[in-house]
């Protein structure tokens, strides 16, 4: 099945900061989701981007489907964006396959 | 409803017994499915639903798992004789016809001692 990785693992950044999240992956998709889940544990849609690029304040995000990578972009960090984002291809079936994750910390 | 809701919140149960996990996803999607996450394996697909049928069930990781779906609507996971390998949070994704948006869940955490 189609693999993800999500880099880096970890990120601390100062509240403020801007940052690059990226996940690559190693076969054609159909869909991708970025996720961030926050400390309660629920799964929040960031965006829903098999290709191109889209903004949502100050989140955006990137794929290039023909070199099998997603980034995410946060701007202006906030503590609230803490947590731990993932990325989740969709290939051949219905399924998502689930990155690692990142998990970001902001401080204050 | 306003999302995908799931119950109960929090389960423990003992080791052996057989636990029940429900979820209601998002009136009118057509598209459920199961994924559950724990420590060790991260988030996993389980099973997905197109309206009641499953075509696909690969991700159930022993023969105690099962689900199934009525009315094209709730869906249960059953999980039989509980391990503690079994613990970890179940989560529920309901969408539109696929490839569309996948929405999630709070998830159930299930502890099995």
């Amino acid at each position: 099945g189609i693999q993800v990785e999500q880099s880096p693992p970890d990120l601390i950044l100062q509240e403020g900061a801007n940052s690059t999240l990226r996940c690559n992956f190693s076969d054609s998709v159909n869909n991708l989701q970025w996720f961030h889940q926050n400390p309660w544990g629920q799964l929040i849609n960031l965006f829903y981007i098999p290709s191109g690029t889209k903004q949502n304040g100050r989140l955006s995000a990137t794929t290039v489907a023909t070199e099998r990578y997603s980034l995410l972009y946060i701007s202006s960090s906030q503590t609230t964006d803490s947590g731990v984002y993932f990325c989740a291809p969709r290939a051949a079936g219905n399924k998502l396959t689930f990155g690692g994750g990142t998990r970001v910390l902001v401080k204050p | 409803g306003a999302g995908v809701s799931q119950s109960p919140s929090n389960k423990v149960t003992e080791k052996g017994k057989d636990v029940e996990l429900r979820c209601d996803p998002i009136s009118g999607h057509t598209a459920l499915y199961w994924y559950r996450q724990s420590l060790g394996q991260g988030l996993e697909f389980l099973i997905y639903f197109q309206g009641n049928s499953a075509p696909d069930k690969s991700g159930l990781p022993s023969d105690r798992f099962s689900a199934e779906r009525t009315g094209g609507s709730v869906s249960t996971l059953t999980i039989q004789r509980t391990q503690q390998e079994d613990s970890a949070v179940y989560l529920c994704a309901s969408s539109s016809s696929p490839p569309e948006t996948q929405y999630f869940g709070p998830g159930t955490r299930l502890l099995v001692l």
